[in-house]
């Protein structure tokens, strides 16, 4: 059973770069794709990227000029930099791997990031 | 402003059959699979439907779902309380080389 986990700060300021890391178990991150997703208080989801299993990354192209997706294999764990961040950025935030047919089936239990002085 | 449109909230007594509704454009739902996830208050979104119209393991076959040309549904039958939830669907755009997201559906079961 594939389990992900995420973690980071909970708290961001304003203007400053938000660094959220995702642990995956149960299964290797180098076999499928992972996303990260995020959802804004009383909100929708909004796709936030995603990488694939040779390291290429994708990213909404709302966010693509403040945002970093990095993979560390041998920890399997992937991580997210959303830098220069408002209140607009404020949302919890979840990992999920991402397969075929542009599912995602597997979520993390999210991590709540509010950007705040 | 979400790229798939799904009404925003919808309602329906116990028992009964709902279908919610996704539209979309031939850059997403016209020519991509299209999923359906479930989501209840504080808890994380959780896979209904995958490639239009299949279940994955443990969903009950309540629920269905169709797609056709630039639009998907969502389809549940025997409404329990326990249904009440958001539900989104998602798929690719091609045009914003994009994972797109409709804006959600609230469901009450009356």
């Amino acid at each position: 059973q594939v389990q992900l986990q995420e973690s980071g700060p909970g708290l961001v300021k304003p203007s400053e770069t938000l660094s959220l890391t995702c642990t995956v178990s149960g299964g290797s991150i180098t076999t499928y794709f992972w996303s990260w997703i995020r959802q804004p208080p009383e909100k929708g989801l909004e796709w936030i990227g995603y990488f694939d299993y040779s390291g290429a990354t994708y990213y909404n192209p709302s966010l693509r000029s403040r945002l970093t997706i990095s993979v560390d294999t041998s920890k399997n764990q992937f991580s997210l930099k959303l830098s220069s961040v408002t209140a607009a950025d404020t949302a919890v935030y979840y990992c999920a791997r991402f397969l075929g047919g542009y599912r995602h089936d597997y979520w993390g239990q999210g991590t709540l990031v509010t950007v705040s002085s | 402003q979400s790229v798939l449109t799904q009404p925003p909230s919808m309602s329906a007594a116990a028992g009964q059959k709902v279908t919610i509704s996704c539209s979309g454009s031939t850059s997403n739902i016209g020519n991509n699979y299209v999923s359906w996830y479930q989501q209840f208050p504080g808890t994380t979104p959780k896979l209904l439907i995958f490639d239009n119209n299949k279940r994955p393991s443990g969903i009950p076959d309540r629920f269905s779902g169709s797609k056709s040309g630039t639009s998907a549904t969502l389809g549940i039958t025997g409404l329990q309380t326990g249904d009440e939830a958001d539900y989104y669907c998602g798929t690719w755009d091609g045009s914003l080389s994009a994972v797109v997201f409709g804006g959600g559906t609230k469901l009450t079961v009356l």
